[in-house]
């Protein structure tokens, strides 16, 4: 099966870096993605990893350490408009390769 | 590009109806649609997977004579709630996949569904 854990809840500051944790277990790691979704709305991908390592795009980046199950997502130069749920999601090729989602970090930008 | 479009967005209808739910890749072919279950405050739980002309592969837990997937082309998945009652009241997500499993799930809106 697959275990994935990620805060529920976190608070920032308006333009300030804020980092979200993810560890996971899952036999047959393929891939961890990051994705957004605003209250109501469907998920919007921003992040893929498959290798260990950092992969910036913008003012978001992801990090994966396949040894230690761990990913984590930096927002930099937070905005309002960051408030959002951010899942982190498992590819898993004994599970099909399907997609395992975490219960998602509510993250609330404060001015 | 990678445009998922589902439809309808909202849904409010009479327990022991049966509900249609389409979800179309509009700008690509989808070798692959999920059709996933969102209950308020909680992650996304996925239901079944369907490739183009085959059967779906449903989760555990999930009746698949209760709903029903039909995946008729490579842009096209459509679930089907039949006699829904109250407790089938979610928000039903559809994504689709292009290629290898390199590639991300692109998400449709979203369905939300109440049953009185």
């Amino acid at each position: 099966g697959q275990n994935i854990d990620q805060p529920t809840e976190m608070t920032a500051t308006e333009g300030a870096i804020v980092q979200i944790n993810c560890t996971y277990q899952t036999s047959g790691f393929n891939g961890l993605f990051w994705y957004q979704q605003h209250a109501g709305e469907a998920p919007t991908f921003l992040s893929y990893n498959v290798l260990d390592g950092l992969e910036e795009k913008g003012r978001f980046s992801s990090f994966l350490s396949r040894s230690k199950g761990y990913s984590y997502l930096l927002l930099k130069e937070l905005q309002m408009k960051d408030s959002a749920s951010y899942l982190c999601a498992v590819r898993d090729r004994t599970g099909a390769n399907n997609l395992f989602f975490g219960t998602g970090t509510r993250l609330t930008v404060i001015p | 590009g990678a445009v998922v479009s589902q439809h309808p967005s909202w849904v409010i209808c009479k327990s022991g109806t049966s509900v249609k739910i389409e979800c179309r890749s509009l700008d690509f072919q989808a070798t692959t649609m999920f059709w996933y279950r969102q209950f308020p405050k909680q992650s996304l739980m996925l239901m079944a997977t369907s490739n183009e002309g085959s059967k779906a592969t449903y989760e555990q837990g999930v009746e698949k004579d209760k709903f029903l997937i039909n995946h008729a082309s490579l842009t096209l998945s459509t679930l089907t709630v039949t006699s829904a009652h109250p407790e089938d009241s979610s928000f039903y997500i559809c994504s689709a996949m292009q290629g290898n499993s390199n590639q991300p799930q692109h998400f449709g809106d979203g369905t939300r569904l109440s049953i009185l």
